[in-house]
């Protein structure tokens, strides 16, 4: 069936250092591509996510890019900071209703 | 406006034993979701639903049942407990198919011993 796999399952970079996380999917009908974060305890939110008829897309100091023809998507985090310390999750549309799921990055931003 | 709430937030469960979960929702969304998550296995889908009165099987559906009798509110059934079942639950809708975004639920605790 269809899946996504995300890489790697741990990060640990530098305060002030870029993060980057790649996904791939299967499904080549998704056309929408979200990221979550949820901090230790809480609830996934979303932080940006993609269409598939756009190649990236940027909010301050996260980014999204989205290579259709080879299935895959990556985030990209500059300038991290402690509070981007958290797990990451991304997620491909399956068909209108659902979201299949990667199994999360978790990021560790080192002081 | 809370968004979307769940109760209870934490439950230990004998195994055998049944219970009830209930995710309400006031965005007046039509779809609602239900996912277990477990360490290093993201997010799985047990089961949703399109709108009042329809349920579908998600990835992992099996020992869970499901009713929407109203639009605010997805119940999830756990009719005889198992230890395979201790997991965080977390519950979510979307407004429909042209805005994909899913808000969560804060998430229920549950351990089947």
């Amino acid at each position: 069936g269809e899946n996504v796999e995300q890489h790697p399952s741990t990060l640990s970079v530098q305060e002030g250092d870029s993060a980057v996380i790649k996904c791939t999917y299967s499904d080549s009908a998704s056309n929408y591509f979200p990221w979550y974060k949820q901090e230790l305890g809480k609830r996934p939110q979303l932080i940006i996510d993609i269409r598939s008829n756009v190649g990236e897309k940027k909010d301050q100091r996260i980014a999204v890019t989205l290579n259709k023809t080879a299935k895959h998507f990556s985030l990209h985090i500059t300038e991290t900071q402690p509070e981007d310390s958290a797990v990451y999750f991304c997620a491909a549309s399956r068909g209108n209703y659902q979201l299949i799921w990667g199994a999360g990055t978790k990021l560790i931003i080192k002081p | 406006n809370a968004g979307v709430t769940q109760t209870p937030k934490f439950r230990v469960l004998k195994t055998g034993q049944s219970m009830t979960l209930l995710c309400a929702q006031d965005m007046n969304h039509e779809y609602m979701y239900w996912y277990r998550q477990d360490p290093g296995m993201g997010l799985r889908l047990i089961h949703y639903s399109v709108g009042e009165g329809t349920t579908a099987k998600g990835e992992v559906p099996d020992g869970y049942n499901v009713s929407r009798l109203k639009k605010q509110n997805f119940l999830l059934g756990l009719e005889s407990a198992a230890p395979s079942q201790t997991s965080v639950y977390f519950c979510a809708s979307s407004m429909d198919n042209t805005k994909h975004e899913q808000y969560f639920g804060p998430g229920t605790r549950l351990t089947v011993t």
